[in-house]
Order: structure tokens, then sequence, then C-alpha cells
């Protein structure tokens, strides 16, 4: 079946621009976090959405940063006024999220974000 | 100058032998462990995962072996392949007012280089 995906796959834009990452999630999966992974660096958490519950914002970075869930499904993550810190692989992962259910986050293939 | 960043924990193996991986956490109250595997351009893949209240779980060619009185995850790789070759990280999920609910907390991450 499909997995997550993401697009675009790359992404080059110049400080100070704001930009707009998509994932889609594994259908059906009710859960959706948001990654950041720095070159050589381990998956730093940015965002997690749950249901129709209100989202754990409490990785983000800075106010420039924002993600939104339509529907239950695809999500956006916007980041405005583009620095160069912000370029890393932008990772989102889906889970099933319940009693009794594991909590196996299915990857994206992520969006590598270079701010020149 | 360089970045500390890039320094990534190394195993080199030689096709056949087994590797043992290694990661300490630091949250007594984590709950859950995973390790994944992500491969160059790609997001993470699941290996493995392993609950707080069992101290080994076994999958196919891969055993994780979970030690709480020193906060001490390993992931042991029998019979390691050329395939098996990329970064593998260590996930913890940390629970957040008693209610557990998948957030994970990545490790840096080490590099295992499998030669033929």
């Amino acid at each position: 079946g499909a997995g997550v995906s993401q697009s675009p796959s790359n992404k080059v834009t110049e400080k100070g621009k704001d930009v707009e990452l998509r994932c889609d999630p594994i259908s059906g999966h009710t859960a959706l976090y948001w990654y950041r992974q720095s070159l050589g660096q381990g998956l730093e958490f940015l965002i997690y959405f749950q249901g129709n519950s209100a989202p754990d914002k409490s990785g983000l970075p800075s106010d420039r940063f924002s993600a939104e869930r339509t529907g239950g499904s695809v999500s956006t993550l916007t980041i405005q006024r583009t620095q160069q810190e912000d370029s890393a692989v932008y990772l989102c992962a889906s889970s099933l999220v319940g009693t009794g259910v594991s909590y196996e986050q299915y990857f994206g293939p992520g969006t590598r974000l270079t701010v020149t | 100058g360089e970045s500390v960043g890039l320094h990534l924990p190394t195993l080199s193996v030689q096709e056949g032998d087994n590797s043992i991986i290694n990661c300490a956490y630091s949250n007594s109250a984590s709950d859950y462990f995973i390790w994944y595997k992500q491969e160059s351009g790609k997001g993470p893949q699941f290996i493995i995962d392993i609950r707080s209240n069992m101290d080994k779980r076994q999958g196919q060619r891969v055993t994780v072996l979970l030690n709480k009185t020193v906060k001490h995850l390993s992931l042991q790789i029998a019979a390691t392949q050329p395939g098996d070759s990329a970064v593998y990280f260590c996930a913890e999920n940390r629970s957040a007012g008693g209610t557990s609910y998948g957030k994970l907390t990545f490790g840096q991450g080490t590099i295992l280089t499998v030669h033929p």
C-alpha cells in the first residue's frame, strides 16, 4: 500500500522567503508528526497532531514555524522568513495511536530544504 | 571549524559478523523504545521496538536488549550483510503528563558500515 509521501522532495529558497512543505500520511493513521534532521544529526521533534486534539507544538523552534492538518489527513508545515539555519531535511511520519496499538511511526522520504 | 554533529559514532564490520549498536537514554520515565534504520536519502525505517516491561525482544536477525538499571539499549544484528549498512537511531517515548502518546526523542545515531 501507499506509504507516507512528502512534497517537494527538494526545495531551494532564498533567505527571507516563505516555504510550505506538504505531507500525505498513510490513510487511516490518526497521528502525524513533523521532525527536522540537520546534517549528521538525529531527528528533532517539531510538532504532533492527533485526531481533533490541539496539536503539540512544543518542538517548534520559533514563531516562524507553523503547521496545520486539514481534515485529519494532509498536513502542511510552513516556515516564514526562512533563515540559513533552517536548512535541513524535514521528515513527516504517521502512526496509529490507541490502547494496545504500537506507536510505530512510518516515515516519509523527507523534504530537503536549502536556504541560500 | 568542524561540526560536532558530523562526528557520529561508527561501527565497521565484516559481512557475516554480528553487530552490536549501543544507545544510552536519559529519561527514566521513558516506557517505549524503538530502533530505526536510515539509509542515505531515505526516511527512517522501523526495525524493532520494546516496551519497558521487557528486557529482550527478538526479530528476524535482530535483537533488542533493554537495561533499565543503567538506561541502556542495544541492537544486535546477526550475520550482518552489506545491505545493513546505514545509520541506526534509537528513539525513546517520553510520557507526557502520564499519558504516553508516541512522541519520540531520537538519539544521535550510529553509522554501520558492512564490508563484503
